[in-house]
């Protein structure tokens, strides 16, 4: 059980275009989910709190209307990283907490991206 | 400033051995913490979460212990298998709403 997918695994697109990203949790209902990103040999760094049906909560640093988020149902939240630039190739990684359970997060597989 | 602090040297460790790995933070207050394992190119999974009132915890061969006075977490891997092998990170909560920040993992290899 609380198993979380990510789509896609990996993506190359070009500087300039937008990319979507979805995270879907399969056996469980999550009001909440987060977003990470992570470097390599860095940790993951949460760039936003994706609450079902309200807006996501962003942390401080992290550009809004650079990635948007969307919460629509109890199980997706996508991420779109709009006019990507090569600096936004990373890891990106989603967690979901299953409702009830606030504590416990668990995380996709993580979408590497990369932008040329 | 806020620090979590992981030993960035990787472990080496002969199988059957116990691995104890060091997560010390500074600035933070932790209602709990957690440690995920990590392997390379993947998603954090979970292994463990310990709150602040409690001193050790233990799953299987996992053990955590939590010092909110040295503001330290110790986690250890008994009888070690080479599949324990991989990168293991230190998470605590950050403030409230559940967001958690990480250390940088620490990675244990475990030679047969």
């Amino acid at each position: 059980g609380a198993v979380v997918s990510q789509h896609p695994s990996r993506v190359i697109c070009k500087s300039g275009t937008s990319v979507k990203i979805e995270c879907r949790s399969l056996d469980f209902q999550a009001t909440t989910m987060f977003w990470y990103r992570q470097f390599p040999k860095k940790s993951l760094m949460l760039m936003a709190t994706s609450n079902e049906g309200s807006k996501a909560t962003y942390e401080q640093g992290v550009e809004k209307d650079k990635f948007l988020i969307n919460h629509a149902s109890l199980t997706l939240s996508t991420l779109t990283v709009t006019s990507a630039h090569p600096e936004d190739s990373s890891f990106y990684i989603c967690s979901a907490s299953p409702s009830g359970t606030q504590e416990t997060q668990y995380f996709g597989p993580g979408t590497r991206l990369l932008v040329l | 400033s806020q620090k979590i602090e992981q030993n960035s040297e990787a472990l080496n460790i002969q199988e059957g051995k116990t691995a104890t790995l060091t997560c010390n933070y500074t600035n933070y207050s932790p209602a709990y913490l957690q440690w995920y394992r990590q392997d390379p190119g993947r998603g954090p999974v979970f292994l463990l979460l310990i709150r602040e009132n409690e001193k050790e915890k233990r799953k299987e061969r996992l053990k955590v212990t939590f010092d909110t006075t040295l503001k330290q977490s110790l986690f250890h891997i008994t009888a070690s298998q080479p599949a324990d092998s991989a990168t293991y990170l230190c998470a605590l909560d950050s403030g409230g709403n559940n967001r958690l920040a990480f250390g940088k993992g620490n990675q244990v290899v475990v030679i047969p």
